[in-house]
C-alpha cells in the first residue's frame, strides 16, 4: 500500500525568508501524482502545487515550488519569500490514476513576524 | 472556477442518530470521493465512487456507513447510526479524469454528542 510520510510536525520561518517541508513517499508504481494541499484554519483544502512522476521537471508555482525526487521518493516544498498569509497547515499526498489520495500526517507551518 | 458544494456546514447530533451529509459535485465529474479529518489529525480516505456504484472503501468505512447518488447531481454520505469517534471534518470532493485536478468541498463539520 502507498504511504505518504512528513517528519517535521512543525516549521517555523522568519517572514520573507524561505523555508522547505519535506515529504517521502512509498509506492511500487511508476506513474502518479504528487500534491501539496495548504489548509488554513477554515479548514479548506487548497492545492498548492502539483507533480506528474513521469515529468522529471521540478513543478513551480510562483513562490512554490518542489524538489522531486523521484528514486529517493522524495518530494519537498519550498516556499520562498514567506509571507504571514501562508501560515496553515500542509498536506503531501499521493494519488495514482482517479484512485484515492493518501495524506502524509501534515507540518504545521508559522510565520514569524 | 467551478465548486464543489457541501451542505450543511455544520452538523450536531447525538449519538445513535443518522445522518445524511451532502455535497453537489462539479456537473461534468464522473469520479467522487469523501474523506474525514479529525481534528488535528491527517486527512483520511473512505470511499471512492464511479459509475454509479463504490470502487474502493477503506477499512474506516464500515457497515454504518453508506454512499448514495441518488439523482445525477447529488453525492451522499450517510451514517447510520453515529458514534462519539465519528465527529470529525467530511470533505467531498470530485474530479472529471484521472489526470486533472481534484476539487474539494469546503467541508461538513460533524459533532455526536
Amino acid at each position: 500500500a502507498q504511504t505518504v510520510t512528513q517528519s517535521q510536525p512543525e516549521m517555523s520561518v522568519q517572514e520573507a525568508e524561505t523555508v522547505t517541508l519535506s515529504c517521502t513517499y512509498d509506492t511500487s508504481e511508476s506513474d502518479y501524482y504528487l500534491f501539496w494541499y495548504k489548509q488554513p484554519p477554515s479548514r479548506q483544502m487548497i492545492l498548492v502545487i502539483r507533480q506528474e512522476a513521469y515529468k522529471q521537471q521540478n513543478a513551480t508555482e510562483n513562490r512554490f515550488s518542489v524538489n522531486f525526487q523521484k528514486a529517493a521518493k522524495s518530494f519537498s516544498l519550498k516556499i520562498s519569500d514567506s509571507q504571514l498569509g501562508d501560515a496553515a497547515m500542509y498536506f503531501c499526498a499521493y494519488r495514482q490514476g482517479a484512485q484515492k489520495l493518501v495524506f502524509g500526517q501534515g507540518t504545521r507551518l508559522t510565520i514569524n513576524p | 472556477e467551478p465548486e464543489v458544494t457541501q451542505t450543511p456546514s455544520h452538523q450536531v447530533t447525538q449519538m445513535g442518530q443518522e445522518v445524511i451529509l451532502r455535497c453537489v459535485p462539479i456537473s461534468n465529474h464522473l469520479y467522487f470521493y469523501w474523506y474525514r479529518q479529525i481534528l488535528g489529525q491527517k486527512v483520511e480516505f473512505l470511499v471512492s465512487f464511479y459509475n454509479n456504484e463504490i470502487s474502493e472503501k477503506s477499512e474506516i468505512f464500515d457497515d454504518q456507513f453508506s454512499v448514495e447518488r441518488p439523482d445525477g447531481s447529488n453525492f451522499t454520505l450517510k451514517i447510520r447510526s453515529t458514534k462519539l469517534e465519528d465527529s470529525a471534518m467530511y470533505f467531498c470532493a470530485s474530479i472529471r479524469q484521472e489526470n486533472e485536478k481534484l476539487f474539494f468541498g469546503s467541508g461538513t463539520q460533524l459533532s455526536v454528542l
